[in-house]
């Protein structure tokens, strides 16, 4: 079946440090990568996709390259600010699933 | 646009007890789903809806009740609630299937403890 393992943190940064959040997939088929946010008290909400592999996701200054070859969707952000603070999931759909596979989450702390 | 609106936000239960966690999106997303958030596992599908009057099991549903009588409602039954069942459920709707490469739209979180 479909998964996706992502590390899991926690992970704690400085203010302007470079954050990467590794996260790799098993699929059968040709899946659709995501990245998911939630933020302290809320749900979920999309970060970036990538539907193809080669595409590159990226929102907020957030970026992930799907790559087919090591099965790998991770997630950099260059600077990250203390509102990046939140926890971020990886997830993949396949075709004939009618749900999202999500990795466990990585708690990401950035301090002031 | 309220999106998707879960309620309530919290809930203590003895064991044994039942009860209905509510979900409504005012999207007309088709697909309507409810997972349960545990620590180190992600989250999970316990069922799922594409559309009224349709609904299916996902990955954890023992348990779990739910019915889609309309589009805009989704709501999640716990028959005789366990200690095991103590969790964090998410209600999440999308246009279509996430096979579609949908967005999911989740609401805020109902964060359930079972003594």
């Amino acid at each position: 079946g479909n998964s996706v393992t992502q590390m899991e943190g926690p992970v704690t940064l400085s203010e302007e440090a470079f954050l990467t959040i590794n996260c790799t997939y098993t699929a059968t088929g040709y899946p659709s990568l995501f990245w998911y946010v939630q933020y302290p008290g809320e749900g979920l909400q999309l970060l970036l996709k990538a539907t193809k592999a080669d595409d590159k996701g990226s929102n907020k200054g957030f970026e992930a390259t799907y790559r087919k070859e090591t099965t790998s969707f991770h997630l950099e952000k260059g600077s990250v600010q203390v509102s990046d603070s939140a926890v971020y999931f990886c997830a993949l759909s396949d075709r004939g699933d009618y749900k999202l596979s999500f990795g466990a989450g990585t708690t990401v702390t950035v301090r002031a | 646009n309220a999106g998707v609106t879960q309620t309530p936000k919290f809930q203590v239960l003895k064991t044994g007890q039942s009860m209905t966690l509510q979900c409504a999106q005012d999207m007309n997303h088709e697909y309507m789903s409810w997972y349960r958030q545990d620590p180190g596992m992600g989250l999970r599908l316990i069922h799922y809806s594409v559309g009224a009057g349709i609904t299916d099991q996902g990955e954890v549903p023992n348990g779990y009740n739910v019915s889609r009588s309309t589009t805009e409602d989704f709501p999640l039954r716990l028959l005789s609630a366990a200690p095991s069942q103590t969790s964090v459920y998410f209600c999440a709707s999308s246009y279509r299937a996430p096979e579609r490469n949908e967005k999911l739209f989740f609401g805020s979180g109902t964060q359930l403890s079972v003594l």
